[in-house]
């Protein structure tokens, strides 16, 4: 049961335009959400987070958004750069004991000059 | 760098043999978190300890198993191996993990396994 899927494995996006990237939940425990990066040969890097009493947060060029009623998030990214190039994991926080993450099975993003 | 540290970076050995991957977390970090991702998929969490203690447990296999030490590194045990093991392994760490739900979890580089 995948409680968390990004539907799009991959994305391409040209340079400067904005990149979308989107992620459905289906546990409406889940409350705290994250986007990882990831790049070949590396592990993954936190890029952003949302808490689910907010629909959104920005950090420089990247913006997470939460629809909580739709259990929908995205994030967007723009102006889109080629450094951008990577897989991004959105992962879905909740409070089992301890934190426990579940992560989506990722998009990969191409960003062409 | 997340300051998250693991060794070795690749390992290549036989179905039904045994496996040690290893894991330092960030300074003060009390939280490591193992992860398991096989081709094409997302990462799978497998087990968290917190200062020495197991407090989750994910889809982890019978065989498998984990422990933190004082100095707080761990360590995954992975024995019996089989074909199906082959993935990527990582470690993460954060500075709590346990009353909170807010923690970000930062990752090492994690270890490729390769079983033949």
């Amino acid at each position: 049961d995948q409680q968390v899927k990004q539907n799009s494995p991959s994305l391409s996006v040209q340079e400067g335009r904005i990149s979308i990237l989107n992620c459905d939940y289906t546990n409406s425990m889940f409350d705290y959400f994250l986007w990882y990066k990831k790049y070949p040969a590396e592990g993954p890097t936190f890029l952003i987070s949302i808490s689910s009493i907010k629909d959104k947060n920005e950090d420089g060029r990247f913006t997470v958004f939460l629809n909580k009623s739709a259990k929908h998030l995205s994030l967007h990214i723009v102006p889109s750069q080629p450094g951008d190039s990577a897989v991004y994991f959105c992962a879905a926080s909740v409070y089992q004991g301890a934190q426990k993450l579940v992560f989506g099975q990722g998009t990969r993003l191409t960003i062409n000059p | 760098d997340s300051g998250v540290t693991q060794t070795p970076k690749h390992l290549i050995t036989a179905t039904g043999q045994r496996v040690t991957l290893r894991c330092s977390p960030r300074s003060g970090d009390l939280s490591v978190y193992w992860y398991q991702q096989s081709l094409d998929q997302g990462l799978q969490f497998l087990i968290q300890y917190y200062n020495g203690e197991e407090r989750a447990k994910g889809n982890i296999l019978e065989r498998f198993s984990a422990q933190q030490f004082p100095d707080l590194h761990s360590e995954l045990n992975l024995s019996s191996l089989e074909l199906g093991d082959s993935a990527l392994y990582f470690c993460a760490s954060s500075v709590r993990g346990v009353e909170s739900i807010t923690d970000t979890q930062y990752f090492g580089p994690g270890t490729r396994l390769t079983v033949l």
